[in-house]
């Protein structure tokens, strides 16, 4: 089975600082990939997702995740953030092939100071 | 347009009750997704459902937990005879279709806490 590590509980940045997010997973075979963002008060959207091809993949807002298989690694960045990049983020890892289940890590919770 | 739509919002039980827990998906949206997320940790995948038809119960628990998505009305997620370890806040999810899997759009969840 699958499983997904989120290494950094919460982050703090000033505004302007650049983000990288840590995303480790571990599974054998072929994954799709995904972060999610739930911003407060509100409900768990998507972000970005990697299926295949250029593993430099980018998002919404600004962000952006690179696939390193050899690191088994996800990592979400944003060169400068925004004090409204606030929010919880989340990595999913699918296996490819076979079933339609997202195994998500427990969430960096990222707080920008103004 | 409706986003997926979850209710309650917050639900509290004594142990030994039913929880009973409603996900209307968002429109035109035949497929839901169920998931748990108990404190301090990641969501967790419980059950796959279309409308009349449980597509994958991996996630579920073997005992006390049901889930069903009839054709007319909500996706209900069914807890009987609650325990405190069940205490966490439940989330749907809902997609176009299974070739769209992918496409999963959240509800608000719901926090359940058993006394």
């Amino acid at each position: 089975a699958q499983s997904v590590s989120q290494h950094n509980h919460h982050v703090i940045l000033s505004e302007a600082a650049s983000l990288e997010l840590g995303c480790n997973y571990s599974y054998g075979g072929t994954v799709n990939l995904f972060w999610y963002v739930q911003y407060p008060g509100q409900h768990l959207q998507l972000l970005l997702k990697y299926f295949s091809g250029d593993p430099l993949v980018k998002g919404i807002k600004g962000f952006e995740a690179e696939f390193i298989k050899s690191k088994f690694s996800f990592n979400l960045r944003k060169p400068s953030v925004q004090w409204s990049d606030t929010a919880e983020y989340f990595c999913a890892v699918n296996a490819k092939g076979g079933n339609e289940k997202l195994t998500f890590g427990t969430g960096t919770r990222l707080t920008i100071i103004p | 347009n409706a986003g997926v739509m979850q209710n309650p919002r917050h639900l509290v039980r004594r142990r030994g009750q039913e929880a009973r827990l409603r996900c209307s998906p968002m429109k035109g949206h035949s497929h839901v997704y169920w998931y748990r997320q108990l404190p301090e940790e990641g969501l967790k995948f419980m059950v796959y459902l279309q409308k009349e038809n449980i597509i994958d119960e991996s996630g579920m628990p073997k005992e006390r937990f049901s889930a069903e998505f009839p054709k007319e009305g909500p996706s209900i997620l069914r807890i009987q005879q609650v325990v405190r370890g069940d205490s966490a806040a439940y989330f749907c999810a809902s997609s176009p279709d299974r070739e769209r899997w992918y496409e999963q759009y959240f509800g608000p969840g719901t926090r359940l806490t058993v006394t």
